[in-house]
């Protein structure tokens, strides 16, 4: 999947503690994005990065945050998980300019399960 | 609220046959519009995009329709086969943004 890791691939945890996701790229591309699907919803952006340290928000950014402090990873933590956080989420990387949608790369996923 | 609207939600094709899946939008400033298609267990992967000023493009049995009077396009898959099977997601984008509006996916099933 394009040099995406995603780590761990999958995860059980407790509501109310705190998780942390990671994503590694060894493609040195620019911009690195979270997304996170679900049923009947289709992909929607968490946050992303545009470059090291530079990160904003999506459209379901409530309860998540994020650092980049390498251009090869991007860190997604849910500061108090909650079951409506359960989810499978993907990181996506881009090396394009403005148009940086053009060519996604997508990682294979982590299958995040919060009881 | 969905920015695209995508059906059907599931599809069962014979192998040979023509798969269609459709989405609509809202907002005419969406400016480019990938299909996306999802293997289980993997990340989607982009299969086919199109501008709004085509109304058409082909890329092997993959072939886009765009109708931008009627603010749709849809996804045409020739000669199905099983391995085509998978998951497929039309998107959306805004000039300049750093977001896709993805739909909420067809499940494609081809028959042997």
């Amino acid at each position: 999947d394009a040099g995406i890791t995603q780590s761990p691939r999958h995860k059980v945890t407790e509501t109310g503690t705190p998780v942390t996701l990671r994503c590694h790229q060894t493609e040195n591309h620019r911009y690195m994005y979270w997304y996170r699907q679900d049923p009947g919803h289709g992909l929607r952006l968490i946050h992303y990065s545009y470059g090291v340290k530079d990160t904003d928000k999506g459209e379901v950014s409530d309860g998540y945050s994020v650092s980049r402090s390498k251009t090869e990873d991007f860190l997604l933590t849910l500061e108090s998980a909650t079951s409506s956080q359960t989810s499978v989420y993907f990181c996506a990387i881009s090396d394009d300019g403005p148009l940086t949608n053009e060519k996604l790369f997508f990682g294979s996923g982590t299958q995040l399960s919060v009881l | 609220q969905q920015q695209v609207k995508q059906s059907p939600q599931s599809l069962i094709v014979q192998k040979g046959g023509i798969s269609i899946i459709n989405c609509a939008y809202e907002n005419t400033a969406f400016d480019y519009f990938p299909w996306y298609q999802q293997f289980p267990g993997k990340g989607p992967a982009l299969l086919i995009a199109i501008r709004p000023d085509v109304s058409e493009k082909k890329e092997g049995r993959f072939t886009i329709s765009f109708n931008k009077s009627a603010k749709q396009f849809s996804l045409h898959i020739m000669d199905s086969q099983p391995g085509d099977s998978a998951t497929y997601f039309c998107a959306a984008s805004l000039p300049g943004a750093n977001n896709l509006f993805f739909g909420t996916g067809t499940r494609l099933t081809v028959i042997p």
